[in-house]
């Protein structure tokens, strides 16, 4: 089955504390995997994508094949990265996106 | 470049009434997804129109049906509604293929009471 798990539902941190949302992933291929953001009383927007290997805003993620993981970091997290982060990816055959339940993250000073 | 525009913004039906969502892509796209996110959830893939044509569907019911038109503005369509429908409707525009980014709408919060 193709599923996307973001096993946290809020990630509450520091101002310049690090920062792992976590994202695993079921899916029979090769998938492409991505992060979206949205910010308050903002459209769903793109983060970052595997295959660019993109550093975004500070955010970076590794897929992990063996682990079937591809989890977003950010070494210093700031104050605006407060926003609802989902994990998603399309599978070769067409660009449907299977989306997680989401993570909510809150960066407080 | 306009983005993805959705409406209307809200609306309210009563159960087994019928709507219709609207959504105009971003200029130069010619593939549109719409995608359910339900209180709490990520969103969830309905369909996805190509060039007036449906190219791929999730798991939804035949109730959810959907028009893409010459200009690549889409409609999606829901029949008989039920209170489980009360969602938010995104769209999304993308051009055709592997890889390309989709962009989202800011969506139709449906409320069925």
């Amino acid at each position: 089955a193709q599923r996307v798990t973001q096993p946290e539902k809020l990630l509450s941190v520091f101002k310049g504390a690090p920062v792992e949302l976590k994202c695993n992933y079921s899916y029979s291929g090769s998938p492409e995997l991505f992060w979206y953001v949205q910010y308050s009383r903002q459209r769903l927007q793109l983060l970052l994508r595997h295959i660019s290997r993109e550093s975004i805003k500070g955010f970076t993620a590794d897929l992990n094949k063996g682990e079937t993981s591809f989890h977003l970091k950010k070494p210093f997290a700031q104050e605006e990265d407060s926003a609802m982060y989902y994990c998603a990816l399309s599978g070769q055959a067409g660009t449907a996106l299977i989306f997680g339940k989401g993570t909510t993250l809150s960066v407080s000073s | 470049e306009t983005g993805v525009t959705q409406s209307p913004t809200h609306l309210i039906k009563t159960r087994g009434q019928q709507v219709t969502l609207r959504c105009s892509s971003q200029s130069g796209h010619n593939t549109v997804s719409w995608y359910q996110q339900a209180l709490g959830q990520g969103p969830q893939f309905i369909f996805q129109y190509y060039r007036e044509e449906e190219n791929g569907r999730g798991n939804f019911p035949p109730r959810f049906s959907g028009l893409q038109f010459p200009n690549y503005s889409s409609e999606l369509n829901v029949n008989a509604l039920e209170l489980d429908d009360s969602a938010l409707y995104l769209c999304a525009s993308s051009l055709s293929g592997i890889g390309y980014e989709q962009y989202f709408g800011p969506g139709t919060r449906l409320t069925v009471t």
